[in-house]
Protein backbone atom coordinates (compact mmCIF):
# COMPACT_ATOMS: atom_id res chain seq x y z
CA UNK A 1 0.00 0.00 0.00
CA UNK A 2 1.08 3.39 -0.88
CA UNK A 3 1.92 5.16 2.36
CA UNK A 4 3.88 8.06 3.91
CA UNK A 5 4.21 7.47 7.60
CA UNK A 6 5.53 9.73 10.02
CA UNK A 7 6.23 9.16 13.85
CA UNK A 8 5.64 9.81 16.40
CA UNK A 9 1.11 10.61 15.85
CA UNK A 10 1.57 12.58 18.74
CA UNK A 11 4.24 14.26 21.34
CA UNK A 12 4.34 16.53 24.37
CA UNK A 13 7.97 18.13 25.07
CA UNK A 14 9.44 21.23 26.63
CA UNK A 15 11.80 23.74 25.94
CA UNK A 16 15.23 23.04 24.36
CA UNK A 17 14.74 19.61 24.32
CA UNK A 18 15.71 18.38 20.76
CA UNK A 19 13.35 16.34 19.24
CA UNK A 20 13.14 14.35 15.59
CA UNK A 21 10.27 13.70 13.82
CA UNK A 22 10.31 11.03 10.94
CA UNK A 23 8.83 10.55 7.50
CA UNK A 24 9.33 8.02 5.74
CA UNK A 25 7.26 6.97 1.89
CA UNK A 26 7.63 3.80 0.10
CA UNK A 27 6.87 5.32 -3.36
CA UNK A 28 10.15 6.03 -4.56
CA UNK A 29 8.81 9.71 -4.65
CA UNK A 30 11.70 11.97 -5.76
CA UNK A 31 9.89 15.41 -4.12
CA UNK A 32 9.18 15.06 0.01
CA UNK A 33 8.16 18.51 2.05
CA UNK A 34 7.29 19.18 5.80
CA UNK A 35 4.31 21.58 6.48
CA UNK A 36 2.97 23.03 9.78
CA UNK A 37 -0.71 23.99 9.95
CA UNK A 38 -1.82 26.41 12.43
CA UNK A 39 -5.42 27.72 13.33
CA UNK A 40 -5.76 30.36 10.85
CA UNK A 41 -2.92 30.20 8.76
CA UNK A 42 -3.60 27.67 7.01
CA UNK A 43 -0.19 24.75 6.13
CA UNK A 44 3.20 26.22 5.65
CA UNK A 45 5.89 24.61 3.61
CA UNK A 46 8.94 24.57 6.18
CA UNK A 47 11.27 22.44 4.32
CA UNK A 48 11.21 20.53 0.87
CA UNK A 49 13.30 17.99 -0.94
CA UNK A 50 13.59 17.54 -4.98
CA UNK A 51 15.89 14.88 -4.10
CA UNK A 52 19.08 12.87 -2.26
CA UNK A 53 21.23 15.47 -0.55
CA UNK A 54 18.79 18.07 -2.22
CA UNK A 55 16.69 20.16 0.24
CA UNK A 56 15.27 24.25 0.05
CA UNK A 57 13.86 26.32 2.53
CA UNK A 58 9.87 27.06 2.35
CA UNK A 59 8.59 29.91 4.06
CA UNK A 60 8.66 29.36 7.83
CA UNK A 61 12.74 27.02 7.90
CA UNK A 62 13.59 29.16 10.98
CA UNK A 63 14.00 26.81 14.04
CA UNK A 64 13.81 23.74 12.20
CA UNK A 65 16.25 21.40 9.88
CA UNK A 66 15.84 18.36 7.69
CA UNK A 67 17.78 16.27 6.12
CA UNK A 68 17.60 13.72 2.79
CA UNK A 69 20.11 10.55 3.05
CA UNK A 70 18.31 8.51 1.60
CA UNK A 71 15.15 8.90 -0.81
CA UNK A 72 12.47 7.17 1.39
CA UNK A 73 13.20 9.07 4.36
CA UNK A 74 12.97 12.87 4.96
CA UNK A 75 13.29 13.92 8.74
CA UNK A 76 12.12 16.86 10.68
CA UNK A 77 14.51 18.28 13.39
CA UNK A 78 13.69 20.45 15.72
CA UNK A 79 17.18 21.26 17.76
CA UNK A 80 15.80 23.90 20.60
CA UNK A 81 12.09 23.47 20.32
CA UNK A 82 10.53 26.04 21.55
CA UNK A 83 6.43 26.98 22.37
CA UNK A 84 5.75 28.63 19.37
CA UNK A 85 6.95 25.46 17.53
CA UNK A 86 3.55 23.65 18.38
CA UNK A 87 1.82 23.17 15.51
CA UNK A 88 0.23 20.28 13.81
CA UNK A 89 3.25 18.91 11.69
CA UNK A 90 2.56 17.07 7.72
CA UNK A 91 5.03 15.21 5.56
CA UNK A 92 4.18 14.78 1.87
CA UNK A 93 5.94 13.03 -1.02
CA UNK A 94 5.38 13.20 -4.88
CA UNK A 95 6.39 12.18 -7.97
CA UNK A 96 6.37 15.76 -9.25
CA UNK A 97 6.26 18.47 -7.27
CA UNK A 98 2.69 19.38 -6.11
CA UNK A 99 2.14 17.28 -2.55
CA UNK A 100 0.41 14.02 -3.61
CA UNK A 101 0.73 12.20 -0.53
CA UNK A 102 0.59 13.12 2.66
CA UNK A 103 1.13 11.78 6.47
CA UNK A 104 -1.31 11.32 8.57
CA UNK A 105 -0.01 14.26 10.63
CA UNK A 106 2.37 14.63 13.97
CA UNK A 107 0.50 16.96 16.70
CA UNK A 108 3.76 18.40 18.78
CA UNK A 109 2.93 20.59 21.97
CA UNK A 110 5.84 22.05 23.18
CA UNK A 111 5.64 23.25 26.99
CA UNK B 1 -2.67 41.06 1.35
CA UNK B 2 -2.36 37.46 1.72
CA UNK B 3 -0.87 35.67 -1.20
CA UNK B 4 -3.73 32.98 -1.27
CA UNK B 5 -7.08 33.75 -0.10
CA UNK B 6 -10.27 32.15 0.91
CA UNK B 7 -13.62 32.72 1.86
CA UNK B 8 -13.54 30.87 4.92
CA UNK B 9 -17.34 30.10 5.63
CA UNK B 10 -18.79 27.62 6.42
CA UNK B 11 -20.71 27.15 3.32
CA UNK B 12 -24.09 25.23 4.86
CA UNK B 13 -25.52 23.73 1.64
CA UNK B 14 -28.51 21.11 1.16
CA UNK B 15 -28.09 17.75 -0.16
CA UNK B 16 -28.40 18.37 -3.75
CA UNK B 17 -27.28 21.49 -4.13
CA UNK B 18 -24.37 23.08 -6.15
CA UNK B 19 -21.95 25.10 -4.39
CA UNK B 20 -19.05 27.20 -5.58
CA UNK B 21 -15.74 28.51 -3.82
CA UNK B 22 -13.38 30.81 -5.58
CA UNK B 23 -9.45 31.31 -4.37
CA UNK B 24 -7.82 34.43 -5.43
CA UNK B 25 -3.70 34.91 -5.44
CA UNK B 26 -1.71 37.41 -5.74
CA UNK B 27 1.45 36.66 -7.54
CA UNK B 28 0.61 36.98 -11.59
CA UNK B 29 3.26 34.74 -12.12
CA UNK B 30 1.96 31.31 -10.44
CA UNK B 31 2.44 28.61 -12.51
CA UNK B 32 0.05 25.94 -11.23
CA UNK B 33 -2.90 25.20 -9.20
CA UNK B 34 -4.61 23.05 -7.58
CA UNK B 35 -7.65 22.19 -5.21
CA UNK B 36 -7.40 19.94 -1.75
CA UNK B 37 -9.92 18.31 0.46
CA UNK B 38 -9.34 18.15 4.26
CA UNK B 39 -11.54 16.45 6.30
CA UNK B 40 -11.25 17.53 10.23
CA UNK B 41 -8.22 16.64 11.68
CA UNK B 42 -7.12 14.79 8.93
CA UNK B 43 -4.47 14.95 6.26
CA UNK B 44 -4.85 16.82 3.18
CA UNK B 45 -5.69 14.86 0.06
CA UNK B 46 -5.61 16.38 -3.77
CA UNK B 47 -8.86 16.58 -5.41
CA UNK B 48 -7.75 17.95 -8.73
CA UNK B 49 -5.35 20.32 -10.10
CA UNK B 50 -6.57 23.60 -12.07
CA UNK B 51 -5.68 23.54 -15.73
CA UNK B 52 -5.97 27.01 -18.33
CA UNK B 53 -8.54 25.40 -19.90
CA UNK B 54 -10.40 24.11 -17.27
CA UNK B 55 -11.28 20.40 -15.68
CA UNK B 56 -13.79 18.13 -15.02
CA UNK B 57 -13.99 15.01 -12.63
CA UNK B 58 -17.17 14.01 -11.95
CA UNK B 59 -19.41 16.28 -9.83
CA UNK B 60 -16.80 18.20 -9.66
CA UNK B 61 -15.11 21.08 -11.66
CA UNK B 62 -12.15 23.57 -11.40
CA UNK B 63 -11.41 27.19 -13.50
CA UNK B 64 -8.50 29.57 -13.76
CA UNK B 65 -9.39 33.17 -14.65
CA UNK B 66 -5.64 34.47 -15.18
CA UNK B 67 -6.56 37.72 -15.76
CA UNK B 68 -8.54 38.31 -12.35
CA UNK B 69 -6.26 35.72 -10.64
CA UNK B 70 -8.40 33.20 -9.26
CA UNK B 71 -9.65 29.55 -9.11
CA UNK B 72 -13.09 28.66 -8.79
CA UNK B 73 -14.39 25.17 -7.48
CA UNK B 74 -18.01 24.14 -8.28
CA UNK B 75 -19.64 21.10 -6.80
CA UNK B 76 -22.17 19.60 -8.50
CA UNK B 77 -25.32 17.65 -6.55
CA UNK B 78 -23.99 17.56 -3.17
CA UNK B 79 -23.51 15.01 -1.25
CA UNK B 80 -23.33 14.43 2.71
CA UNK B 81 -20.10 13.23 2.20
CA UNK B 82 -18.36 16.39 0.62
CA UNK B 83 -18.40 18.31 3.83
CA UNK B 84 -14.81 19.20 4.74
CA UNK B 85 -12.82 21.77 4.60
CA UNK B 86 -11.65 22.59 1.05
CA UNK B 87 -7.81 24.21 0.43
CA UNK B 88 -6.65 26.25 -3.04
CA UNK B 89 -2.94 25.89 -3.49
CA UNK B 90 -0.69 27.86 -5.94
CA UNK B 91 2.23 26.74 -7.24
CA UNK B 92 5.00 29.79 -7.20
CA UNK B 93 7.63 27.73 -9.03
CA UNK B 94 10.44 26.05 -7.57
CA UNK B 95 8.52 23.64 -5.55
CA UNK B 96 7.04 26.31 -3.31
CA UNK B 97 3.51 25.51 -2.87
CA UNK B 98 0.89 28.26 -0.93
CA UNK B 99 -2.22 26.79 0.49
CA UNK B 100 -5.06 28.95 1.15
CA UNK B 101 -6.67 28.51 4.83
CA UNK B 102 -9.44 26.85 3.77
CA UNK B 103 -13.09 27.00 2.93
CA UNK B 104 -15.47 24.63 4.72
CA UNK B 105 -18.57 23.28 3.27
CA UNK B 106 -21.28 21.82 5.47
CA UNK B 107 -23.70 19.39 2.89
CA UNK B 108 -26.90 19.46 5.11
CA UNK B 109 -29.62 16.50 5.10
Amino acid sequence: EAQVTQNPRYLITVTGKKLTVTCSQNMNHEYMSWYRQDPGLGLRQIYYSMNVEVTDKGDVPEGYKVSRKEKRNFPLILESPSPNQTSLYFCASSPFGEPQHFGDGTRLSIL
Amino acid sequence: RKEVEQDPGPFNVPEGATVAFNCTYSNSASQSFFWYRQDCRKEPKLLMSVYSSGNEDGRFTAQLNRASQYISLLIRDSKLSDSATYLCVVNEGTYKYIFGTGTRLKVLA
